[in-house]
């Protein structure tokens, strides 16, 4: 059953650091999300592509953060420098399909990220 | 503002029982109710959806029941197994806007 990739599955870096998250979405897959989780709260968007280009971005904090989708199947999520509250569970997500078509998103595992 | 809320942090059912999970909301303008469901070390995956426009909907053991005039929904597993301990999280989208989670309730089932 194909699955959507995340690496690294955990990551520890410093305050001011630059960190760097990968997903892989399942082929063929459209739309490609960025959600954060800290501990105790549910997952919130920070990004919506539709192949490359970005359809949602409206809560990326981008004087820290980027995202890419350069050929509109893999992505990256980049954080420059990394904040103590940037501590949180990472999860990338992708659906076959244009638009929030809620049910047809499938989640990675995620990729645990502690600032120290 | 916390728009969808789980006030239920933790539920213990014994195994057999019916497990109720429930979730409120304040936006009115959500008309897509989903659940998820989420093990350790994995990402949350699709459980059971409702549409506003219905007030039940069933999938075997999963039933989902949406309260529109209460701005509730809940979940209903029946019977509950030890393979359902894990976490729950409801959530709402307006259309094909983005999905508000809620803060999930971790389910335990005792054996």
């Amino acid at each position: 059953e194909a699955e959507v990739a995340q690496s690294p599955r955990y990551k520890i870096t410093e305050k001011s650091q630059a960190v760097a998250f990968w997903c892989d979405p399942i082929s063929g897959h459209a739309t490609l999300y960025w959600y954060r989780q800290i501990l105790g709260q549910g997952p919130e968007l920070l990004v919506q592509f539709q192949d490359e280009s970005v359809v949602d971005d409206s809560q990326l904090p981008k004087d820290r953060f980027s995202a890419e989708r350069l050929k509109g199947v893999d992505s990256t999520l980049k954080i420059q420098p990394a904040e103590l509250g940037d501590s949180a569970m990472y999860l990338c997500a992708s659906s076959p399909l244009a638009g929030v078509v809620s049910e047809t998103q499938y989640f990675g595992p995620g990729t645990r990220l502690l600032v120290l | 503002d916390q728009q969808v809320k789980q006030n239920s942090p933790s539920l213990s059912v014994q195994e057999g029982r019916i497990s109720i999970l429930n979730c409120d909301y304040t936006n009115s303008m959500f008309d897509y109710f989903l659940w998820y469901k989420k093990y350790p070390a994995e990402g949350p995956t699709f459980l059971i959806s409702i549409s506003s426009i219905k007030d039940k909907n069933e999938d075997g053991r999963f039933t989902v029941f949406l309260n529109k005039s209460a701005k509730h929904l809940s979940l209903h597993i029946v019977p509950s197994q030890p393979g359902d301990s894990a976490v729950y999280f409801c959530a709402a989208s307006v259309g094909d806007e983005k999905l508000t989670f809620g803060t999930g309730t971790r389910l335990t089932i005792i054996p």
